[in-house]
């Protein structure tokens, strides 16, 4: 079974610190794709950044980057220069991806409440 | 594109009655997802679609859902009778073949 672990439940940061949200997975998949999701209080889902598996470098957008170890199945998310607006459940998600065409079934952990403090 | 649109943003009713809940994916996506949003089960996929074919629904919860999409700008998730355990967040989503799923900003379902 294809599985994602969010481990923290809860963090908080000071306004302009850095952090740094968990994510594990478990797959047997080779090609596949990590995303992590923003849902702030509006509710809306709101992609954040998404990784290719064959891909070893790691993505980034703008203050957000993550530290993709295919190895470890591990998919760290960094936010740099912590803003209020930042505050939000943070969701990681996967997706395997066949040659030709999508399995459809995007994953997601339980999600890290985090809260950015002035 | 104004994005995926969703009605309605908060639903109301009682147990036994029928609820239809609407989405519009954005233009060009081929596919479109519905999501629930529960905190016990967290984000759980009902079902996709492909080109308007549903491709996996192993994750509607029994007979009382069902889903439809008649043409590429229109779907529905249909649940009757409802039930008060169906109370969540139900969420559209669509795609194309890069893989980013868009989502609505969701119906809020509660069921009494």
């Amino acid at each position: 079974a294809q599985t994602v672990t969010q481990s923290q439940p809860e963090m908080s940061v000071q306004e302009a610190e850095t952090v740094t949200l968990s994510c594990t997975y478990d797959t047997s998949e080779n090609n596949y794709y990590l995303f992590w999701y923003k849902q702030p209080p509006s509710r809306q889902m709101i992609l954040v950044i998404r990784q290719e598996a064959y891909k070893q470098q790691n993505a980034t957008e703008n203050r957000f980057s993550v530290n993709f170890q295919k190895a470890a199945k591990s998919f760290s998310l960094k936010i740099s220069d912590s803003q209020l607006g930042d505050t939000a459940m943070y969701f990681c998600a996967f997706i395997p991806r066949n040659y030709g065409g999508s399995q459809g079934n995007l994953i997601f952990g339980k999600g890290t409440k985090l809260s950015v403090k002035p | 594109d104004a994005g995926v649109i969703q009605s309605p943003r908060h639903e109301v009713t009682e147990m036994g009655q029928e609820v239809t809940l609407r989405c519009k994916p954005i233009s060009g996506h081929d596919y479109l997802f519905w999501y629930r949003q529960t905190m016990m089960r967290g984000l759980e996929l009902l079902i996709y679609f492909n080109n308007n074919v549903p491709i996996d629904d192993s994750g509607m919860p029994e007979d009382r859902f069902s889903a439809k999409m008649p043409n590429a700008s229109f779907s529905t998730l249909k649940i009757q009778p409802s039930e008060p355990r169906d109370s969540a967040v139900y969420f559209c989503a669509s795609s194309s073949r890069d893989e980013k799923l868009f989502f609505g900003s969701g119906t809020q379902l509660s069921v009494l």
